[in-house]
């Protein structure tokens, strides 16, 4: 079965500057997708960005780029100049097959 | 395009009663997920529907819970009877198509249920 772990329950970062969240995954498939999603408190969970593990470029959007490293089965979350918008619990996530595997999250803090 | 609806958003009920939740997808998406989302972690897998199909129910505990999804379209969810430890948030998804819409879930509210 797959795995997915989120080492970091928590992190914090200051406005404007930027973050790395923490993901790996253990899978024997050699295609697969990953994802980031986004669950502010009390409030519904939305995709932040997807990588498909066939493509050897990292995936972006706007102040959000993953760090994806297929051989070591890490796949990490960069946030660049922080908003206090981010702060939220981010999801590291698996899927192969139309099936997903969920890590636990990371809370992410954000100081003014 | 409207996305992913649940009702109710929030229920309080007692041990021993039953309850139900109701998803409908973004429309034209062929798979729908039902979640369980424990505080403090990460959604879990309930049952995986593909039109009118379960595709996975391995995880649904199926002495107390019950879902169908008529018509391919909108889903149901049912809890009877309640225990303490099904207090969560029950999420619903779906997704669309077939490579990477297919893998790619929306997400609905969420219904937070708490069990007294």
């Amino acid at each position: 079965a797959q795995t997915v772990t989120q080492s970091q329950p928590e992190m914090s970062v200051q406005e404007a500057e930027t973050v790395t969240l923490s993901c790996t995954y253990d899978t024997s498939e050699s295609d697969y997708y990953l994802f980031w999603y986004k669950q502010p408190p009390s409030r519904q969970m939305i995709l932040v960005i997807r990588q498909e593990a066939y493509k050897q470029q990292n995936a972006t959007e706007n102040r959000f780029s993953v760090n994806f490293q297929k051989a070591a089965k890490s796949f990490s979350l960069k946030i660049s100049d922080s908003q206090l918008g981010d702060a939220a619990m981010y999801f590291c996530a698996y899927s192969n097959a139309g099936k997903s595997t969920f890590g636990d999250g990371t809370t992410l803090t954000v100081k003014p | 395009e409207a996305g992913v609806a649940q009702s109710p958003r929030y229920k309080i009920i007692e041990k021993r009663q039953s309850v139900a939740f109701w998803c409908n997808p973004i429309s034209g998406h062929a798979t729908l997920y039902w979640y369980q989302q424990i505080l403090g972690q990460g959604p879990k897998l309930l049952i995986q529907f593909q039109n009118n199909g379960v595709v996975d129910d391995s995880q649904l505990p199926k002495d107390r819970f019950s879902a169908e999804r008529l018509k391919g379209v909108d889903s149901t969810l049912k809890i009877q009877p309640a225990k303490l430890e099904d207090s969560a948030v029950y999420l619903c998804a779906s997704s669309a198509g077939t490579g990477a819409s297919r893998e790619t879930q929306y997400f609905g509210p969420g219904t937070r249920l708490l069990v007294l």
